[in-house]
């Protein structure tokens, strides 16, 4: 079965502090992995895309990473801000579907 | 770069009325358009596939009566929630994939959402 798996559910950090969110998941013939933030009661904004192929993505201070062979992916941001506080999604597309993980809730501390 | 659009992106309805939403593809041919729904602090999950043309494709417990999805042009889908009530309340979002030899295994370009709100 295909599952996708965030952790931590919530993660609060000081401002200006690096962290990782993680995103694993089982059934490694992915397609692709994509990172999403999304604001409450907003819609979804992509944040990086990898390619089955790819072993990561940057976007300014954002690095995601892809390892197929051991399910997982994280998402590295660098001197954390305010703004950054939202929810980031993590799906996995297997072609014939994607799947969403439920999501890491990031708070930053001013 | 590709563009997805809802319409609304937000709608408050009576209990037991029809809510329609619409998806678009602003600049590029879809032949297939996914349907998600997020219930609060639960992941989006996949209700439908709309290809162009033909009966959508629903996930297993979800009303195809209910869910009416028509998918009439290669840029333009609906999903009318028929009879809504408040369990319905619901954040849907849809996506699209390019139209080219791959599908479903395309990139798919998600739209901003539409959050419904059923009294």
């Amino acid at each position: 079965k295909q599952e996708v798996t965030q952790i931590p559910a919530a993660l609060s950090v000081p401002e200006g502090e690096n962290l990782v969110l993680n995103c694993s998941f089982t059934d490694s013939a992915i397609y692709n992995l994509q990172w999403f933030r999304q604001d409450p009661g907003k819609g979804l904004t992509s944040l990086l895309l990898i390619q089955s192929s790819q072993r990561e993505q940057t976007s300014g201070r954002l690095n995601a990473s892809l390892d197929k062979s051991s399910g997982r992916s994280t998402l590295y941001i660098a001197a954390s801000q305010p703004g950054d506080s939202a929810t980031y999604l993590c799906a996995v597309s297997w072609g014939d579907k994607i799947i969403f993980g439920k999501g890491t809730r990031l708070h930053i501390l001013p | 770069g590709a563009v997805v659009s809802q319409h609304p992106s937000w709608v408050i309805c009576k209990s037991g009325t029809s809510v329609k939403i619409e998806c678009r593809s602003l600049d590029f041919q879809a032949t297939t358009m996914f349907w998600y729904r997020q219930f609060p602090k639960q992941s989006l999950m996949l209700m439908a596939t709309s290809n162009e043309g033909s009966k959508a494709t629903y996930e297993q417990g979800v009303e195809k009566d209910k869910f009416l999805i028509n998918h009439a042009s290669l840029t333009l889908s609906t999903l009318t929630v028929t009879s809504a009530h408040p369990e319905d309340s619901s954040f849907y979002i849809c996506s699209a994939g390019l139209k080219g030899g791959l599908v479903i295994t395309d990139t798919q370009y998600f739209g901003p959402g539409t959050r419904l709100t059923v009294l």
